[in-house]
């Protein structure tokens, strides 16, 4: 079964709205987990790395006031999209970093912007 | 800058072609190289290499890491049209971050 859960799988929201992402660890506590965001044809970009009880850590370029990211406990990760433009549709996933160094990720969510 | 290379990043094949994927790198704080396999959702974890000259492999699957050179292949034999999908390379940082290259897409034509 799945080990990193992410909700929903799917979502369409209109222009200007806020939607938000989530990723559970399920069965271990992740204090590290991370976003990726996969336009089509395109690989996985990383946008920010996600710390349990910290600030996200962004990559250059990822605004952080429009994707906002807690990770409030140590089974889960939200992203939130704010303010949704038709260019933020892509394919949003998660990854969890579990002890031992082995990596997880969530089933990903279609983000539609319409 | 950190980065991952793969080539080519497009490949059409036959039923029953091997084929050779590539993936060069340039990370600082190298921990792992990993390869996925990817369809229409998340990518599936097919190796993970940390040792240079070690062949892993996975049925009709193989890889082996070169860290002296800095690059890693995926080999596939026998390919099927199940095999068509797109393939990634991924390094990973002693912090867990991974960094993917572009992909390779793989169709198999029957």
């Amino acid at each position: 079964g799945a080990v990193v859960s992410q909700h929903p799988s799917r979502v369409i929201c209109k222009s200007g709205t806020s939607v938000k992402i989530e990723c559970r660890s399920l069965d271990f506590q992740a204090t590290t987990m991370f976003w990726y965001r996969q336009f089509p044809k395109q690989s996985l970009m990383l946008m920010a790395t996600s710390n349990e009880g910290s600030k996200a850590t962004y990559e250059q370029g990822v605004e952080k006031d429009k994707f906002l990211i807690n990770h409030a406990s140590l089974t889960l990760s939200t992203l939130t999209v704010t303010s949704a433009h038709p260019e933020d549709s892509s394919f949003y996933i998660c990854s969890a970093l579990l002890t031992g160094n082995t990596i997880y990720f969530g089933e990903g969510s279609w983000l539609t912007v319409v | 800058e950190d980065k991952v290379v793969q080539s080519p990043l497009s490949l059409v094949v036959h039923e029953g072609d091997t084929v050779t994927l590539n993936c060069s790198y340039e990370v600082t704080n190298f921990r792992s190289l990993l390869w996925y396999k990817q369809e229409k959702k998340a990518p599936t974890f097919l190796f993970m290499l940390t040792s240079s000259g070690i062949e892993k492999k996975s049925g009709r699957l193989s890889s082996i890491l070169d860290k002296k050179e800095l690059f890693s292949i995926l080999n596939i034999t026998a390919t099927q049209t199940g095999d068509s999908a797109i393939y990634l390379c991924a390094v990973e940082s002693n912090t867990g971050k991974l960094i993917f290259g572009q992909g390779t897409t793989l169709q198999v034509k029957p």
